[in-house]
């Protein structure tokens, strides 16, 4: 099963709306990260966020991590048109070296 | 610098060929992960290398199988396909760094299986 899991799968907001997506995993991690994918594209990296970190910013992005929860949120302020993608959390966990396991995605629509 | 590249981009094939896809990292990387992206099941591990060595497998059967080269250049392939190989195949680098665990995503290369 997967360790990450997004919540909502979908989102449809009107540009310049704020948009949050939420992430919860299963096991103790050592970092979490967050990816863009556009339609059929490959995924970018948007954030890092590590275990002993609680909130994180870069640029309109803002990220969350709880680990008592097991959760994180990404919020996108002031959304685009451009922010149309798919977004999805990811984790590496503590248990050593182990490949980056991916949730399923949300996917976010920002209407002009 | 260069991002990561994958060929080719597109290809249809049919049940039962086998079919090898490439993936060229960024310049100074030498860890390279592939992930296969199907809409069921999302983004699932099939393996990584480093140094030409496979340093971890996903759940896939044997019909997939990789490769890293001595230029970190690596391939994937997969034999006997069936339908349910169509999918987005996506590699991805990673620098030498191990502190930041990112990775670096090529445009992937989509197989459709008839």
């Amino acid at each position: 099963s997967q360790q990450g899991e997004e919540d909502p799968q979908a989102l449809s907001i009107q540009e310049g709306e704020n948009a949050t997506m939420n992430c919860s995993y299963k096991t103790s991690i050592n970092n979490l990260q967050w990816y863009r994918q556009n339609s059929g594209r490959g995924l970018v990296h948007l954030i890092l966020i590590r275990s002993n970190e609680r909130e994180k910013h870069s640029g309109r992005l803002r990220v969350t991590l709880d680990t008592s929860k097991k959760s994180s949120s990404l919020l996108i302020t002031a959304s685009r048109a451009a922010d149309t993608a798919s977004y999805f959390c990811a984790t590496v966990l503590l248990s050593g070296n182990t490949p980056l396991v991916f949730g399923k995605g949300t996917r976010l629509s920002v209407i002009a | 610098k260069a991002g990561v590249t994958q060929t080719p981009r597109y290809l249809i094939k049919t049940r039962g060929q086998q079919v090898t896809l490439s993936c060229s990292p960024i310049s100074g990387h030498r860890s390279v992960s592939w992930y296969q992206q199907t809409p069921g099941q999302g983004l699932q591990f099939l393996f990584e290398y480093f140094s030409e060595t496979q340093r971890n497998k996903g759940n896939f059967p044997g019909r997939f199988s990789g490769r890293q080269f001595s230029n970190s250049r690596s391939e994937m392939n997969v034999s006997t396909l069936e339908l349910g190989d169509s999918a987005l195949y996506l590699c991805a680098s990673s620098p030498p760094d191990p502190n930041t665990g990112e990775l670096f995503f090529g445009e992937g290369s989509r197989l459709t299986v008839l």
